[in-house]
């Protein structure tokens, strides 16, 4: 059962354009995570967010946790080449130690 | 620092096959855990430690066997690989006193013919 549904699966832009992905569940989560995979590498955390209605930026991205903290968005302005990856959310049930994955987010910026 | 590192980046078993994939961390961590990738399927935990001497299962655990028996090590066994372990796996670790914020090594591809 996957608790964190992102969308879209897949997303190609041009260099300049906004995006935002999704990731949704019915499950109430204590903390969220996004993290930023690039090719042959590991995931790297991007933000962690906690409170719900929480928005934080980081340069171009920003991040959002829903009131009820069952969701967020990641949005992306002025897309750069640079920004192509795989976007993965996580969430935190409780005090629990496991991480839900979800699938991620495929971007790819061209120039 | 290092961060997290493991070995080998790359690895081709036959089925049957055994093999250990290791993990070291340098950042004095306490939780370590291992997962696997596999398209389509996103990241599911094998295995977890919180602490040396002490693992615990994840959400795909069956055909893998850890142990910790120090901080920085947490390597991942696989007594007798089979077709539906060719994935790539990940090992990451986290400090106790945070939201659980993962540090992940680079990555070991397996393929099991």
């Amino acid at each position: 059962t996957q608790l964190l549904e992102q969308s879209p699966q897949f997303l190609s832009i041009q260099e300049g354009e906004n995006l935002t992905v999704y990731c949704n569940s019915s499950s109430v989560f204590s903390s969220l995570q996004w993290y930023r995979q690039e090719p042959g590498e590991g995931p790297v955390l991007l933000v962690t967010v906690v409170t719900g209605g929480e928005v934080k930026k980081l340069k171009r991205l920003t991040f959002q946790f829903g009131d009820a903290r069952k969701d967020s968005s990641l949005h992306i302005t002025a897309a750069q080449p640079g920004d192509t990856g795989l976007y993965l959310c996580a969430g935190a049930l409780g005090s629990g130690y496991a991480l839900n994955f979800g699938k991620g987010t495929s971007l790819l910026v061209t120039p | 620092n290092a961060g997290v590192t493991q070995t080998p980046k790359f690895q081709v078993l036959k089925t049957g096959q055994s093999m250990t994939l290791q993990c070291a961390q340098d950042m004095n961590h306490e939780y370590m855990s291992w997962y696997r990738q596999d398209p389509g399927m996103g990241l599911r935990l094998i295995h977890y430690s919180v602490g040396a001497g002490i693992t615990d299962q994840g959400e795909v655990p069956n055909g893998y066997n850890v142990s910790r028996s120090t901080t920085e090590d947490f390597p991942l066994r696989l007594l007798s690989a089979a077709p539906s372990q060719t994935s790539v796996y990940f090992c990451a670790s986290s400090y106790s006193g945070g939201r659980n914020e993962q540090f992940f090594g680079p990555g070991t591809r397996l393929t099991v013919l």
